[in-house]
């Protein structure tokens, strides 16, 4: 019954390595998004999709790409991971009437 | 571009004391919406609350309640008989209308502690 599910939920890497972070929403929505909330909780966009389509990127470094395969997965592919990519990740989904996002559980990312 | 801005980074609050967290936001914009979201240690967010800006009349949610002045874009919320389970990190959040992909912007959040 999961609205917006992530996996992993928890995320321990090398510096240098490739990881993905998945993302599905059971919920019909068409518009999802990526936010990065640093080591100081500040809570940023990064990216929005809307119907498998890029709609905002926030000037993220291109190792991040997300991929939409469909309209219910936003997966976030991170290449060469560095120090400062650790972070907690959240994915989101906006309702149909546009007023409420939903989000995920996070995954918390560290790179050593 | 909008900003939220939150001045207090801690809050502490006695339980079933009345607490009153601030909010400023920056917007050339005339319909939004604004939010605060609640993120206890399990790290979920949690909507706690959210006022459209063409409404005047004041959003409340049982024992959350906001203060909305539009004019002064000042949005705070105000959480009554405090309970141990309202220690969080919370989240003022501002979002635009009238386009489908508009993601949230954060304020920098305030750390509330509910002393019993």
């Amino acid at each position: 019954d999961t609205a917006v599910s992530q996996t992993p939920k928890y995320l321990v890497t090398q510096m240098g390595n490739d990881k993905s972070i998945k993302c599905e929403q059971n919920l019909g929505h068409d518009t999802m998004y990526w936010y990065k909330q640093d080591s100081k909780k500040f809570l940023k966009i990064m990216f929005s999709y809307n119907n498998k389509e890029l709609i905002i990127n926030e000037t993220v470094p291109n190792r991040f790409s997300p991929k939409s395969p469909d309209k219910a997965h936003l997966n976030l592919h991170i290449n060469s991971l560095e120090l400062g990519d650790s972070a907690v990740y959240f994915c989101a989904s906006l309702d149909y009437s546009g007023n409420e996002q939903f989000f995920g559980p996070g995954t918390r990312l560290t790179v050593l | 571009a909008q900003t939220v801005t939150q001045s207090q980074p801690e809050m502490s609050v006695q339980e079933a004391e009345t607490v009153t967290l601030s909010c400023t936001y920056d917007t050339s914009e005339n319909n939004y919406y604004l939010f605060w979201y609640k993120q206890p240690p399990s790290r979920q967010m949690i909507l706690v609350i959210r006022q459209e800006a063409y409404k005047q009349q004041n959003a409340t949610e049982n024992r959350f309640s906001v203060n909305f002045q539009k004019a002064a874009k000042s949005f705070s919320l105000k959480i009554s008989d405090s309970q141990l389970g309202d220690t969080a990190m919370y989240f003022c959040a501002f979002m635009k209308t009238n386009s489908g992909n508009t993601p949230l912007v954060f304020g920098k959040g305030t750390r509330l502690s509910v002393i019993a």
